[in-house]
């Protein structure tokens, strides 16, 4: 069984700072992929950011980056100049085999 | 843009009625799925299918089946709603392997038994 954990349930930052979200996994796997799914209020929830185990590199898109540290089993996601819109609830998710695993998330408010 | 569908974006049932919740993509993708969202639980897997008329069960499939007679729609059903089945229901679907290839989600349904 593989297991996704979000230890913080709500966070907040300050408009224009940086944020880091938590994520810690299990697995039996050595071949896997991690996620940062976001879903906005009353939207639709969206690919954040996608990492391969496989790979030491961590993965960044534009604001959003990774610190992928695998034998810690580690995978948490840093906000960066965070913007109002980036508030929403935020899932690290954890795939191996066809099965994909969410943690409980983690509800990220933006104060201006 | 893929576009995932879903028939109702809010549902009020009785207990013990028969539940469709209906979901439509429309960029050919081979995978599809159903979860159910609950706070401090996250996202939990209740079926999917990878192919047409083939399903497979989730994480918490009890209560709960499926049916993909077509490759664009897959439906979700209960066949006697309970209350502890009141929850936000969101449909998912990718184009390749489900292990690597990202999911466009649908905007859910929130269904309320009563």
């Amino acid at each position: 069984a593989q297991t996704v954990t979000q230890s913080q349930p709500e966070m907040s930052v300050q408009e224009a700072e940086t944020v880091t979200l938590s994520c810690t996994y299990d697995t039996s796997e050595s071949d896997y992929y991690l996620f940062w799914y976001k879903q906005p209020p009353s939207r639709q929830m969206i690919l954040v950011i996608r990492q391969e185990a496989y790979k030491q590199q961590n993965a960044t898109e534009n604001r959003f980056s990774v610190n992928f540290q695998k034998a810690a089993k580690s995978f948490s996601l840093k906000i960066s100049d965070s913007q109002l819109g980036d508030a929403a609830m935020y899932f690290c998710a954890l795939t191996s085999g066809s099965r994909l695993t969410f943690g409980e998330g983690t509800q990220l408010t933006v104060n201006p | 843009d893929v576009k995932v569908t879903q028939s109702s974006r809010y549902l009020v049932k009785r207990t013990g009625e028969k539940v469709f919740l209906e979901c439509v993509q429309d960029m050919d993708h081979e995978n599809m799925f159903w979860y159910r969202q609950d706070p401090g639980l996250g996202l939990r897997l209740i079926y999917f299918s990878y192919d047409v008329k083939m399903k497979e069960k989730g994480d918490i499939p009890e209560g709960y089946s499926v049916s993909r007679e077509k490759k664009e729609r897959f439906s979700l059903i209960l066949e006697s709603a309970s209350t502890n089945q009141t929850s936000m229901y969101l449909c998912a679907s990718s184009f390749d392997e489900p292990s690597y290839d990202e999911q466009f989600f649908g905007p859910g349904t929130r269904l309320t038994v009563l």
